[in-house]
């Protein structure tokens, strides 16, 4: 099994600032198959990012995902009010599909 | 637009059954793969279930294989999930969420979920 670690578990900003999340798999992530979620409380997941680079539909392009391998990071350009949530990383390259602890980010 | 309904969901005892549905719409159910998701209070979302469109099956958790099985019926956009022999630790919000269609199990739209609480 593929355990993802995410650093650091909680981050602390105000809007407009930058953020820096970190995902490190314990063994390598076939193909790049890591996927970013994001979610609110009391709300579903929402895909953010696939293939660790690719936005999905309807994401703004503050939210960037980079990396390869065993290491992983998404990037929020400048921290709108609405972005601040649990963000999860997930693989799904290798049975069983595995997420990360979570990173929450909270507004300063 | 895409829409996942979940329900079925409740409180039950330890031993028990449940079966889930997931109402899909808003697109082609037969052109996707499926997956249910679960997240127990607090905790990281778990993978447990997938189905492909031609009804290959794989079970993610170690845990659940044996109780729970995925299927799937196009005809009606439903996926189901049958739960038996629950444990208090399958209490959890079970979400139902489609298949990217990328070809990997990665999955994209998700329902609001339904909860399902094992106790006594």
């Amino acid at each position: 099994e593929i355990v993802l670690t995410q650093s650091p578990g909680t981050l602390s900003l105000s809007p407009g600032e930058r953020a820096t999340l970190s995902c490190r798999a314990s063994q390598s992530v076939g193909k790049n198959y890591l996927a970013w979620f994001q979610q609110k409380p009391g709300q579903a997941p929402r895909l953010l990012i696939f293939d660790a680079s690719s936005r999905a539909t309807g994401i703004p392009d503050r939210f960037t995902g980079s990396g390869s391998g065993t290491n992983f990071t998404l990037t929020i350009s400048r921290l709108e009010p609405e972005d601040f949530a649990v963000f999860y990383c997930q693989q799904y390259a290798t049975s069983p599909r595995t997420f990360g602890r979570g990173t929450k980010l909270e507004m300063k | 637009e895409v829409q996942l309904v979940e329900s079925g969901g409740g409180l039950i005892q330890p031993g028990g059954s449940l079966r889930l549905s997931c109402a899909a719409s808003g697109f082609t159910l037969s052109g996707h793969s499926m997956s249910w998701v679960r997240q127990a209070p607090g905790q990281a979302p778990e993978c447990v279930a997938h189905i492909s469109n031609t009804n290959g099956v794989m079970y993610d958790a170690d845990a659940v294989k044996g109780r729970f099985t995925i299927s799937r019926d196009d005809a009606k956009n439903s996926l189901y999930l049958q739960m038996n022999s629950l444990r208090v630790e399958d209490t959890a919000v079970y979400y139902c969420a489609r298949g990217a269609g990328t070809g990997a199990w990665l999955v994209d739209n998700w329902g609001q979920g339904t909860l399902v609480t094992v106790s006594s």
